[in-house]
């Protein structure tokens, strides 16, 4: 089975704060995804990874930046959080680039920002 | 632009009777779609997905889905509702060529025993 880790579960930041978070899939699978969910909104994506140290911006991608240097490794970083970033943010994978990949999500971490 | 669609914020059914949770879609070309699931304090999983062929697509823990291409409908189904299955759900779908998938905004189920 994928198994698709992150960092935390739930995490505590001051506004202002850089904050990481870090996603590690162990399936060799070329696309990483990170998505926030807020209700009644569903998922947005923020930003998406085709291939290490490639990247492409989401629907959401203003206050975050990305890293992936290697190829089970995807980092979300918010630069200098704000309240309105408190939300639950999940990270996924999948196999390969064509349209009918399913995507492996991971637990989620719900970050709340003070 | 590609969007999903999924009318009811919440399905109420009881445990045995047969649940449908409605989702439609607009995009260009062909749609590839797909069902997810989210448990409480869980994140979401895959359900089953429609690719091409069959229009009726069965999947994990005993969902199936039709696609219709005329309504642009891709409805979630169970012959017979288990308290279990009380969740969150996701219609998703990708096309016309993007690398993004567009989620609805979940459906969430409450069996009643």
């Amino acid at each position: 089975d994928v198994k698709v880790t992150q960092s935390s579960r739930y995490l505590v930041k001051r506004t202002g704060e850089k904050v990481f978070l870090e996603c590690v899939q162990d399936m060799d699978h070329e696309n990483m995804f990170w998505y926030r969910q807020d209700p009644g909104l569903g998922l947005r994506l923020i930003y998406f990874s085709y291939d290490v140290k490639m990247k492409e911006k989401g629907d959401i991608p203003e206050g975050y930046s990305v890293s992936r240097e290697k190829k089970e490794r995807f980092s979300l970083i918010l630069e200098s959080a704000s309240t309105n970033q408190t939300s639950m943010y999940l990270c996924a994978s999948s196999l390969g680039p064509g349209q009918q990949y399913e995507q492996y999500f991971g637990p989620g971490t719900r970050l709340t920002v003070t | 632009a590609q969007s999903v669609a999924q009318p009811e914020d919440q399905v109420n059914v009881a445990e045995g009777n047969p649940l449908t949770v409605k989702c439609t879609y607009s995009v260009s070309g062909n749609p590839y779609l797909f069902w997810y699931v989210q448990y409480p304090n869980r994140g979401l999983q895959f359900l089953l997905k429609y690719i091409t062929g069959d229009n009726l697509v069965k999947g994990s823990y005993g969902f199936e889905a039709e696609f219709n291409k005329s309504q642009t409908s891709f409805h979630l189904k169970k012959p017979s509702a288990l308290v279990s299955d009380s969740a969150l759900y996701f219609c998703a779908v990708r096309g016309g060529g993007g690398f993004k998938t567009i989620f609805g905004a979940g459906t969430r189920l409450f069996v009643k025993a």
